[in-house]
This record gives structure tokens, C-alpha cells and sequence, in this order.
């Protein structure tokens, strides 16, 4: 199995403040025919189901706020929260889709400083 | 909208079994596949279990691979897993979710999530 490992387990940000969360793959999740890299972003607030933030590993889903960003390519991927909000503290999921399982890293909890 | 309402959960004894459902609505379900994802208290999410659009081919994680079943009826709009012999270890909140991919696969992800149904296997 793909292992999908996030990085910090958990951080405190302040209000405003960037919150940066890492994902490594065990393998590389880059599809070289057609240059898309297997890999989904999800918020998961306190008692609700995830949400789908980015697929393609950059493609926004629709009505995620443009202050959520994301980059990397291969086995290093990274989600940016650029001024964290309120709203946003939630545990934040990375997923692979390149080959089954699709496995979930860890998961990253941000909370406010 | 899309919904995926769950039904089903509920404690249940080592051992014995349990069928989860998940009703859709909002949307061709056939076009779709469609998951199970479970999440133990306080723990990270883990998938289970994937159904075909058209319910013919399914796969399993390992740690459920024998025990549990995914099913669908598209005449129902209504996804389900059996699962049996249940372990203290499948304790967890179950949920569907939806596969976004369909026909080129434009979009991929879980894009819709049921609400989660807890499943409590104690003695």
C-alpha cells in the first residue's frame, strides 16, 4: 500500500497567521501520461464529515476559499492556509488515489494560538 | 442537492453482524461509485470499501476483507455494507461517501459524505 504521511501532526496558529501542513507518499503519485498527480485534499471540522477541499492535487473544489492554497508534485505535496480563520480549525486529510487502497495520511489538527 | 443519508449503526457484540445503509439522493446515483470510510474515536480515517457504479465489482481494505460486503441497488438510489463476524476493532463511525469521478474521470475525490453512522462491537 501507498503510505501517506502529514506533517506536523498538529500546529497552533495565530489568527492571520499561515498555517502549512506537508504530505509525503511513499511513491511517486505522478501519472506520467497525463502530468496529474493522484491526490486530494479534505477538511474535517469537530463532529461533521470531511469535506473535499482540492483534488488533482490542485484543483479546487468549488466555494473553498482562495486563502487555502496548495503545491508540490510527486511525493511531496503541501496545503497553505495563508490568514487563518476561525472556521478553518479542523483536521486537514491528504488522500492518494494512484492506486488501491486510496489511503489517508494521518491527519493534521490546526488550532488557533 | 446531493444527500447521502445514513442508516443503521448502533452497538452490537463480537462476533455478530451489522448492515450499514446510506440513501442518495440528489443525483444519478448509477453513474457513480461509491465507499465506505470509517474512523475510529479519535482516530484518522481509514477507507473500507468501494462498489462499482453499477455494483458489479467491489474491493475491500484488508482489515475488513472476508467479513464485510458492499452492495448497491440503483433502483433504490441506496448503498449498503454487511458486515459480519465484527471485531472490537471495527468500532468506528462509519461513512459513505461518493465517488466524484465519472466518465473521463474530469473530477476525482470523495466529493459528498454521508453524516456517519457509529458502530460500537462490545461485549
Amino acid at each position: 500500500d501507498i503510505v501517506m504521511t502529514q506533517s506536523p501532526d498538529s500546529l497552533s496558529v495565530s489568527l492571520g497567521e499561515r498555517a502549512t501542513i506537508n504530505c509525503k507518499s511513499s511513491e511517486n503519485i505522478l501519472y506520467s501520461s497525463n502530468n496529474k498527480n493522484y491526490l486530494a485534499w479534505y477538511q474535517q471540522k469537530p463532529g461533521q464529515p470531511p469535506k473535499l477541499l482540492f483534488y488533482w492535487a490542485s484543483t479546487r473544489e468549488s466555494g473553498v476559499p482562495d486563502r487555502f492554497s496548495v503545491s508540490g508534485s510527486g511525493t511531496d505535496f503541501t496545503l497553505t492556509i495563508s490568514s487563518l480563520q476561525a472556521e478553518d480549525v479542523a483536521v486537514y486529510y491528504c488522500q492518494q488515489y494512484f492506486r488501491p487502497p486510496r489511503t489517508f495520511g494521518q491527519g493534521t489538527k490546526v488550532e488557533i494560538k | 442537492q446531493v444527500q447521502l443519508v445514513q442508516s443503521g449503526g448502533g452497538v452490537v457484540q463480537p462476533g455478530r453482524s451489522l448492515r450499514l445503509s446510506c440513501a442518495a439522493s440528489g443525483f444519478i446515483f448509477g453513474n457513480h461509485a461509491m465507499h465506505w470510510v470509517r474512523q475510529a474515536p479519535g482516530k484518522g480515517l481509514e477507507w473500507v470499501a468501494v462498489v462499482s457504479y453499477d455494483g458489479l465489482n467491489q474491493d475491500y481494505a484488508d482489515s475488513v476483507k472476508g467479513r464485510f460486503t458492499v452492495s448497491r441497488d440503483n433502483s433504490k438510489n441506496t448503498l449498503y455494507v454487511q458486515m459480519n463476524r465484527l471485531k472490537t476493532e471495527d468500532t468506528a463511525v462509519y461513512f459513505c461517501a461518493r465517488d466524484a469521478c465519472t466518465f473521463g474521470c474530469a473530477k476525482e475525490g470523495f466529493d459528498h459524505w454521508g453524516q456517519g453512522t457509529l458502530v460500537t462491537v462490545s461485549s
